[in-house]
């Protein structure tokens, strides 16, 4: 059962665009949303992660925008470059339960075009 | 030293073999967690221990097992393999408790025939 539902798929992006990717998740017990970048042949990096009391957080180009009634949440990325070509997932983890588990959607694959 | 570093970067091993895959935790990290990641997809979740102890367990079966170690360094232990089984292996370490940030070693790309 998919607990994170991340799109799109693939996305092409000029140089200097915005990309945007959309994840909507299911377990309201979800307390702590994080975007992850990979490169080929490397691990997930943490980019930036949110908490479900705020709706907005910025750092730098990123930005992440949540909202809670609609369980969804999303990452812009502004001004894009070549260098964030990459793959992409959201992901979402909770407490509950024990322990902090990440669930992680299905990754989007950005190109960023010169 | 800072950062996950995972042993061996690459891995064949014949189907119905056993396999072990080694993760040192970033200095600091008393918990350490699982991943696998097949191509393609978003990591799935095998398990979690803390300060030795599994405290999470994903949808693995079984002859999916674990150890960590009193440095906090930890073991993934594969029994039986299959040809689905092949996959980059992840291991994320953190600190525990209420702080949630995840450090993701390289992984481990291991391929059953």
């Amino acid at each position: 059962q998919q607990q994170v539902k991340q799109s799109p798929q693939s996305l092409i992006v000029q140089k200097g665009g915005i990309s945007i990717i959309n994840c909507a998740y299911e377990n309201t017990a979800f307390d702590y949303f994080p975007w992850y970048q990979q490169f080929p042949g490397k691990g997930p990096a943490l980019l930036i992660a949110i908490r479900p009391d705020v709706s907005e957080k910025k750092e730098g180009r990123f930005t992440i925008s949540f909202n809670k009634s609609a369980k969804q949440f999303s990452l812009h990325i502004m001004d894009s470059q070549p260098g964030d070509s990459a793959t992409y997932f959201c992901a979402a983890s909770s407490m509950a339960g024990g322990g902090n588990k990440l669930t992680f959607g299905t990754g989007t694959q950005l190109k960023v075009e010169l | 030293e800072t950062g996950v570093t995972q042993s061996p970067t690459h891995l064949i091993k014949t189907r119905g073999q056993q396999v072990t895959l080694r993760c040192s935790s970033q200095s600091g990290h008393n918990t350490v967690s699982w991943y696998q990641q097949a191509l393609g997809q978003g990591p799935q979740f095998i398990f979690q221990y803390y300060r030795e102890e599994e405290n999470g367990r994903g949808n693995f079966p079984p002859r999916f097992s674990g150890l960590q170690f009193p440095n906090y360094s930890s073991e993934l232990n594969v029994n039986a393999l299959e040809l689905d089984d092949s996959a980059l292996y992840l291991c994320a370490s953190s600190s525990g408790g209420e702080y949630y940030g995840y450090t993701f070693g390289s992984g481990t790309r291991l391929t059953v025939v």
